[in-house]
């Protein structure tokens, strides 16, 4: 099965700062990679997918990059509401896998 | 919009049958699949498996054995259950709408949106 590297594990960042996670993939799953945000208590949130198409409502501070095995997740100008778990899914690859995710915490 | 609510024991002993309902919001049981994910403490995501509108299934291959997910279009809800639980299967369980996602193979659950809140279901003696 395809595994999931997310990195920095906790990534430490000021509000209004720029926040750079990453995501690799033991091999390629082109395009078909999504981003997810997760608050304690809270169900998940789909952010991107398609590794850089917005889903409906969320803001553009937050975007996707990359294609094959690497991938990035920024957002910019961090705000309080955006400390969080985020977590990458490939579905490229039979059975779909996740990431350990990266815990944004505020600095 | 979608919404999923979800509901079930929360507290098993080893052997014991896990089932967990989720209803759907919102939107009938149309194109989408209809996952279960789970994740155990101080571990990743775990995709358990799916259902579509027509009651078809694909799991994960090292559940398949203990694993049913099932649909009751008249209520818009559907369900887990897992038998013989141990306590690896402890866990936070969540169900999501997967939407499809098409290659030349054909089409499956790709992407999750929404997610249920999630329910932590602990095995124990």
């Amino acid at each position: 099965e395809t595994v999931m590297t997310q990195s920095p594990a906790t990534l430490s960042v000021s509000p209004g700062e720029r926040a750079t996670l990453s995501c690799r993939a033991s091999q390629s799953v082109f395009n078909s990679l999504a981003w997810y945000q997760r608050k304690p208590g809270q169900a998940p949130r789909l952010l991107i997918f398609s590794a850089s198409t917005r889903a409906t409502g969320i803001p553009a501070r937050f975007s996707g990059s990359g294609s094959g095995t690497e991938f990035t997740l920024t957002i910019n100008s961090l705000e309080s509401e955006d400390f969080a778990v985020y977590f990458c899914q490939q579905y490229n690859n039979w059975p779909w896998t996740f990431g350990h995710g990266t815990q944004v915490e505020i600095k | 919009q979608v919404q999923l609510q979800q509901w079930g024991a929360g507290l098993l002993k080893p052997s014991e049958t896990l089932s967990l309902t989720c209803a759907v919001y919102g939107e009938s049981f149309s194109e989408s699949y209809w996952s279960w994910i789970r994740q155990p403490p101080g571990k990743g995501l775990e995709w358990i498996g799916e259902i579509d509108h027509s009651g078809g299934t694909n799991y994960t291959s090292s559940l398949k054995s203990r694993v049913t997910i099932s649909l009751d279009t008249s209520k818009n809800q559907f369900s887990l259950r897992l038998t013989s639980v141990t306590a690896a299967d402890t866990a936070l369980y969540y169900c999501a709408r997967a939407l499809p996602y098409c290659t030349s193979a054909g089409c499956r659950g790709g992407r999750f949106d929404p997610w249920g809140q999630g329910i932590l279901v602990t095995v124990s003696s």
